[in-house]
């Protein structure tokens, strides 16, 4: 079955710092794939995707993604993080040919950021 | 353009009780999606609609769960009756297409179940 990992379940950053988040998801076909965003009190709202191209993605407020198909991974990253970046991040799955739409998500990844 | 709009927002009932939830996609999306989200994990699909059928149900309870989509627009979910497990935030997402491409989420309803 298709399953979405994410690794970090609490990450704890001062502001400036660099992010990586982990994202594996196991299907062996071609994917689509995303990183949604959920701040505090907020619906989930979309940060970056992947279809196809370039497998350095760029999305909104400096993250950015790199999807390594060897690997199976899809991580988020940020150079340099806000206090206003604290939020759970879930990465999510499209796969198989069908393409209904189905999303496959991680657990989620709560990232604090102290000020 | 307005969002998906979900009601209740927070709704407590006791077990074996039954209660709806209400979502309205944002216009002219065709697809429309019910997720549960239970706390600490991530989302998971109950229901799929594209228009007002049913594309995937896969994993609905279909002992206690129940979605309509009559018209093609607006959506109701719901549960009778609940358990204790059923606890979680109900999401109602829609898109244009039945891809995955621009899937907005609305707030979700929280429910609690005593």
């Amino acid at each position: 079955a298709q399953s979405v990992s994410q690794h970090n379940h609490h990450v704890i950053l001062s502001e400036a710092a660099s992010l990586e988040l982990g994202c594996n998801y196991s299907y062996g076909g071609t994917v689509n794939l995303f990183w949604y965003v959920q701040y505090p009190g907020q619906h989930l709202q979309l940060l970056l995707k992947y279809f196809s191209g370039d497998p350095l993605v760029k999305g909104i407020k400096g993250f950015e993604a790199e999807f390594i198909k060897s690997k199976f991974s899809f991580n988020l990253r940020k150079p340099s993080v806000q206090w206003s970046d604290t939020a759970e991040y879930f990465c999510a799955v499209n796969a198989g040919s069908s393409n209904t739409g189905k999303l496959i998500f991680g657990q989620g990844t709560t990232l604090q950021v102290k000020p | 353009e307005a969002g998906v709009a979900q009601s209740p927002r927070y709704k407590i009932i006791e077990k074996r009780q039954s209660v709806a939830f209400w979502c309205n996609p944002i216009s002219g999306h065709a697809t429309l999606y019910w997720y549960q989200q239970i706390l600490g994990q991530g989302p998971k699909l109950l229901i799929q609609f594209q228009n007002n059928g049913v594309v995937d149900d896969s994993q609905l309870p279909k002992d206690r769960f129940s979605a309509e989509r009559l018209k093609g627009v607006d959506s109701t979910l719901k549960i009778q009756p609940a358990k204790l497990e059923d606890s979680a935030v109900y999401l109602c997402a829609s898109s244009a297409a039945s891809q995955s491409r621009g899937k907005h989420f609305g707030p979700g309803t929280r429910l609690t179940v005593t």
